[in-house]
Formats: structure tokens, C-alpha cells, sequence
């Protein structure tokens, strides 16, 4: 596709459910970041992806949460037992190379935890 | 502790005059810093980059200024046009560092230009 594309748009979850959300990167995009955005606040790190190998998750705020690029393509990001806190706009990007560069995000999943 | 820093929350400007958004930084070890757009409901859009090696960058309206010794940097638009209304992130990153060079984000300036 043409740019980074994220589903579902928009997720409404009850407190305790788990939750998978998607990105497809740019084709041939080397390194994918998911970003967690909070109402009024900036986008923040959660983990970074380098083709398949999760290079760095230290932004991820509990072992709740996963995410996962097996083929170094897709990546999922997984919220178990999902809390109120967790509410926020999960943003995807990526990079043709590596970390180096400027991000593509996506449009964003707004997961809200009722 | 916030590492990067847009203290005013909005700005309102009019349109064809200067719009000129602000950010502050703590962390020395940031060395490229960015500027994304963003849009109701879509994903920030990269506006304009600087490196640390340089004062200032320009890419037609828009102009990035990277004062290292104030570890301030702006981003100025000028003319204003009513579709440059948007939420302007400033972002930094060590690419040398040992953070992985993540984007660390501010928390956005609202810019509104009236007609």
C-alpha cells in the first residue's frame, strides 16, 4: 500500500479483555515502531522493530503488553487484560532503513477500555 | 521529566503572517530533531528535520532554527495559510546514543490560522 496502514480504526474493549492490533509497515520498510498517545499528550516509545527482531521494547509499560513482526513484515501489538489506563491512540510507523531517519505513521487504532 | 518540552499548548495566528512554534529540549545527547504535522484523526506527517551539525534548515515556508547552546529549536512558517492549521510535534532523537535513536516527542503546539 502506499503508506502505513492500522486495524481496526477504533476498538472498545471492557476492562480485563485482550486486545491485537495490527500495522502493515511501507513495503520493503526495514524498521516498524509502535508509539502509545495519550489525549493531550505527544506520542510515546513503546517498541522497535529491526526486520523481525525486537530490538528494543523498553517503552512498553507493563508485561501486558507484546508485540510481535514474525516475518519481518506485519506487526501485531497485543494488550492483555486490558485496564482503563490503557485507553490511548496506538500509532504505527516506519522507516526504509534504520532508525536513523523520519517515521511514517500510520493513522492510528483509538483503543478505549471501558 | 519531560526531555522535550513545547510550552504553549496553542497558537493563533492570522493568516499570510509568521507562525512561529517553539520547543526546548534537556537531553545533550540529542543530536537530530524533527518536526511532525498532524491532522484530526491521521497519523503526524514529517514536516522537517535538523541535524545538530547545522543552525538552520529551510524547505520552502518552513524553516527549522537549532540553537545547541540554549537546547531550544523553532519552527517557523511563514506566510501562514488556513491549511496549515494543524497539532505541530517537535521530536528528538539520539542517533548516537544509546537510546536505539527513538523519536522523543513533545506534547504538540495547536497552531490556528484565521482567514
Amino acid at each position: 500500500g502506499a503508506g502505513v496502514s492500522q486495524s481496526p480504526r477504533y476498538k472498545v474493549a471492557k476492562r480485563g479483555q485482550d486486545v491485537a492490533l495490527r500495522c502493515d509497515p511501507i513495503s520493503g520498510h526495514v524498521s516498524l515502531f509502535w508509539y502509545q498517545q495519550a489525549l493531550g499528550q505527544g506520542p510515546e516509545f513503546l517498541t522497535y522493530f529491526q526486520n523481525e527482531a525486537q530490538l528494543d521494547k523498553s517503552g512498553l509499560p507493563s508485561d501486558r503488553f507484546f508485540a510481535e513482526r514474525p516475518e519481518g513484515s506485519v506487526s501485531t501489538l497485543k494488550i492483555q487484560r486490558t485496564q482503563q489506563e490503557d485507553s490511548a491512540v496506538y500509532l504505527c510507523a516506519s522507516s526504509p532503513r534504520g532508525i536513523n531517519e523520519k517515521l511514517f505513521f500510520g493513522s492510528g487504532t483509538q483503543l478505549s477500555v471501558l | 521529566d519531560q526531555q522535550v518540552k513545547q510550552n504553549s499548548p496553542s497558537l493563533s495566528v492570522q493568516e499570510g503572517r509568521i507562525s512561529i512554534l517553539n520547543c526546548d529540549y534537556t537531553n545533550s545527547m540529542f543530536d537530530y530533531f524533527l518536526w511532525y504535522k498532524k491532522y484530526p484523526a491521521e497519523g503526524p506527517t514529517f514536516l522537517i528535520s535538523i541535524s545538530s551539525i547545522k543552525d538552520k534548515n529551510e524547505d520552502g515556508r518552513f524553516t527549522v532554527f537549532l540553537n545547541k547552546s540554549a537546547k531550544h529549536l523553532s519552527l517557523h512558517i511563514v506566510p501562514s495559510q488556513p491549511g496549515d492549521s494543524a497539532v505541530y510535534f517537535c521530536a528528538a532523537s539520539a542517533r548516537y546514543g544509546g537510546s536505539q535513536g527513538n523519536l522523543i516527542f513533545g506534547k504538540g503546539t495547536k497552531l490556528s490560522v484565521k482567514p
